[in-house]
């Protein structure tokens, strides 16, 4: 059992370049959500999503677009890069409320480490 | 909106030795979520502990234990015999019980750095 998968799991991108980073998860979770991590600070949601086909802002979209076409998988798709997208980005995954036991526990992926120079 | 604080940017301890790291948080309802979430340099987040507001029992997993007070609406969380392998960065989190869409995202603190001193 993977859980949740990230690639890359490093990148330095020019200013103006875009980027997708990866993310599936294997658990069939329903609740999917990208956070980003800047020093010193917890994470900040950037987008999550509740099911396949729908998505929607969290704290920080700007910048950012996502897609979620089936439920393994949600790829954060960065447009024109900017220095202030460096960051660590981490992608989580959870059940909806119900009877599964741990249902109310993120897993998170490993970690995406972004430059933007 | 809820909020978790923590108060301790940084703390130190002896190897074996107990420490305990604070949390706060404000919020208006009554049912919730509390995380304990550990960041070691690999950066990987990992589940400490957890704890169900409803729950008068303080949560506890092997040598980390919770002292959940509702009503001063603060969580800290208390490492036993602690080893070098805890050294990482711990997150407290929050999570609304009736959770749906962004409701479901996890609120979390600015983090503290735990130091394990051989």
């Amino acid at each position: 059992n993977a859980g949740v998968t990230q690639t890359p799991k490093f990148r330095i991108l020019k200013i103006g370049q875009s980027m997708t980073l990866q993310c599936t998860q294997d658990m069939n979770h329903n609740y999917m959500y990208w956070y980003r991590q800047d020093p010193g600070m917890g994470l900040k949601l950037i987008y999550y999503s509740v099911g396949a086909g729908i998505t929607d802002k969290g704290e920080v979209p700007n910048g950012y677009n996502v897609s979620r076409s089936t439920t393994e998988d949600f790829p954060l798709r960065l447009e024109l890069a900017a220095p202030s997208q460096t960051s660590v980005y981490f992608c989580a995954s959870s059940y909806s409320r119900g009877p599964i036991s741990g249902a109310n526990v993120l897993t998170f992926g490993a970690g995406s480490r972004l430059t933007v120079l | 909106a809820q909020t978790v604080t923590q108060s301790q940017p940084e703390m130190s301890v002896q190897e074996a030795e107990t420490v305990t790291l604070s949390c706060t948080y404000d919020t208006s309802e009554s049912d919730y979520y509390l995380f304990w979430y550990k960041q070691p340099p690999s950066r990987q987040m990992i589940l400490v502990i957890r704890q169900e507001a409803y729950k008068q029992q303080n949560a506890t997993e092997n040598r980390f234990s919770v002292n959940f007070q509702k009503a001063a609406k603060s969580f800290s969380l208390k490492i036993s015999d602690s080893q070098l392998g805890d050294a990482a960065m711990y997150f407290c989190a929050y999570r609304r019980w009736n959770y749906g869409g962004s409701q479901g995202n996890l609120i979390f603190g600015k983090g503290t750095k735990l130091s394990v001193k051989p």
